[in-house]
C-alpha cells in the first residue's frame, strides 16, 4: 500500500523568505503523480503544483517549485518570496494511474505560517 | 457547474440519526471522490466513483456508510446511525481522468460539509 509522510507538522517563515516543505512516499509503482495542495483557513483545498513521475524535470509554478527525487521517493515543495497569503495547511498527495486505478493518498499536512 | 458544490455546509445531528451529504461535481468530470478530514489531519479516503459505479470503496469505515452516484453526476454520501466519532469535515472532489487530457488527474475540491454528531 502507498503511504505519504510529511514529517513537519508546523513551520513558520518570514515574509519574503524561502521555505521548503518535506514529503516522502512509499510505493512500488513506477507510474504515478505527486501533488501539493494548499488548504487555507477557509477550508477549500486548492492545487499548488503537480509532478508526473516519468518526467525528470522538476515542476515549477511561479513562486512554487518542487524537488522530485524519484530514487529517494522524496517530493519537497519550495516556496520562494513567501507571502502572507501563503499561510495555510499544505498536503502532499500521491496518485497512481496503473491498472485503471486513480486513488489519491494524502499526507497528514504541514501547517505553514508566514510572519509579517 | 463552475466548481464542486457541497451541501449542507454544516450539519448538526444527534447520535443515532441518519444524514445525507450531497456533492455536485464539475460538469463532465468522470471521477468523484469522498474524503473525511478530522481536525488537524489530512484527508482520509472513503470512496471514489468512475461514472456511476464505485471504483474503490475500500475507505468506507463500516456498513453504516454508503454512497451513490446514480446518474454519474451528483453523489450522495449516506451515514446511518451516526456516532460521535463520525464528526468531521466531509470533502468531495472531482476530476477528469486520463494521461493525455489537459488538466486530467487534478482534483478539484468542494468547500466541504462539516458534520457534528452530538
Amino acid at each position: 500500500a502507498q503511504t505519504v509522510t510529511q514529517s513537519q507538522p508546523e513551520m513558520s517563515v518570514q515574509e519574503a523568505e524561502t521555505v521548503t516543505l518535506s514529503c516522502t512516499y512509499d510505493t512500488s509503482e513506477s507510474n504515478y503523480y505527486l501533488f501539493w495542495y494548499k488548504q487555507p483557513p477557509s477550508r477549500q483545498m486548492i492545487l499548488v503544483i503537480r509532478q508526473e513521475a516519468y518526467k525528470q524535470q522538476n515542476a515549477t509554478e511561479n513562486r512554487f517549485s518542487v524537488n522530485f527525487q524519484k530514487a529517494a521517493k522524496s517530493f519537497s515543495l519550495k516556496i520562494s518570496d513567501s507571502q502572507l497569503g501563503d499561510t495555510a495547511m499544505y498536503f502532499c498527495a500521491f496518485m497512481k494511474h496503473s491498472s485503471g486505478t486513480y486513488k489519491y493518498i494524502f499526507g497528514t499536512g504541514t501547517r505553514l505560517k508566514v510572519l509579517a | 457547474g463552475a466548481g464542486v458544490s457541497q451541501t449542507p455546509s454544516n450539519k448538526v445531528t444527534e447520535k443515532g440519526k441518519y444524514v445525507e451529504l450531497r456533492c455536485d461535481p464539475i460538469s463532465g468530470h468522470t471521477a468523484l471522490y469522498w474524503y473525511r478530514q478530522s481536525l488537524g489531519q489530512g484527508p482520509e479516503f472513503l470512496i471514489y466513483f468512475q461514472g456511476t459505479g464505485a471504483a474503490d470503496d475500500s475507505g468506507l469505515p463500516n456498513d453504516r456508510f454508503f454512497a451513490v452516484r446514480p446518474e454519474g453526476s451528483v453523489s450522495t454520501l449516506k451515514i446511518q446511525r451516526t456516532e460521535r466519532g463520525d464528526s468531521a469535515v466531509y470533502l468531495c472532489a472531482s476530476s477528469l481522468l486520463g494521461r493525455t487530457t489537459s488538466g486530467a488527474n487534478v482534483l478539484t475540491f468542494g468547500a466541504g460539509s462539516r458534520l457534528t454528531v452530538l
